[in-house]
């Protein structure tokens, strides 16, 4: 059984960096049948994908982050990360990690989640 | 500022039957396959639908899905009190490169 587990800071000023990890048991990020995406759900809004990784290292963000957020892989933990620069109240979210099957596009979809962590950006 | 859109809010009563839908466009829907998500606030969100009709083994059958053109539809038969959540469609975008969800729609069993 796949599970996923965030973990975050809880609380960040800005405009500093928040930095986010999820820890991958019953699977691994090396297996080159996934991609590894970050989800976030900001308070009263609906669910907004952020991107994915690769285990290559292999990255694609959403519009929405691009030149703001950075991806990354740690095989020897098991995890993969998501760092997100400059942040501000808008990036108030519960923050979510995924599995995808790797593949073509058109069939992506995430079919294992995490429970989901909070990060409040407030000074 | 979702590119796919749902019903706020559907509701019924036990046993009932509910539609929601998912209005996209030849960059999304039309173009790729869609996903359908049931997400408790406060657990981890499930997928209910893939490849725009096909259901995960622990999915019951009274959930289905269906794509044509730039619309998707989800539906819930035999309603239960346990399938009051929130819902969401998703597919890849070609023309943004990326994974789009929908705006989400409040499932309400009466």
């Amino acid at each position: 059984q796949v599970q996923l587990r965030e973990s975050g800071p809880g609380l960040v000023q800005p405009p500093e960096t928040v930095s986010l990890t999820c820890t991958i048991s019953g699977d691994s990020v090396t297996n080159g049948g996934y991609f590894w995406s970050w989800i976030r759900q900001p308070p009263g809004k609906g669910l907004e994908w952020l991107g994915y990784v690769y285990h290559t290292g292999g990255v694609t963000y959403s519009p929405s982050l691009r030149g703001r957020a950075a991806m990354s892989v740690a095989a020897s933990k098991n995890q993969f990360s998501l760092s997100v620069g400059s942040v501000t109240a808008a990036d108030t979210a519960v923050y979510f990690c995924a599995r995808s099957a790797a593949g073509p596009y058109y069939y992506f979809h995430m079919d294992v989640w995490s429970e989901g962590t909070m990060v409040t950006v407030s000074s | 500022q979702s590119v796919l859109t749902q019903p706020p809010s559907v509701s019924g009563a036990p046993g009932q039957r509910v539609t929601i839908s998912c209005s996209g466009s030849s960059s999304n829907i039309e173009k790729n396959y869609v996903s359908w998500y049931q997400h408790v606030p406060g657990s981890a969100p499930k997928v209910l639908v893939y490849d725009n009709n096909k259901r995960p083994s622990e999915i019951p059958d009274r959930i289905s899905g269906s794509a044509s053109g730039t619309a998707a539809t989800l539906v819930i038969a035999g309603l239960q009190t346990g399938d009051e959540a929130d819902y969401y469609c998703g597919a890849w975008d070609s023309g943004l490169s990326g994974f789009v969800l929908g705006t989400g729609t409040k499932v309400t069993v009466l």
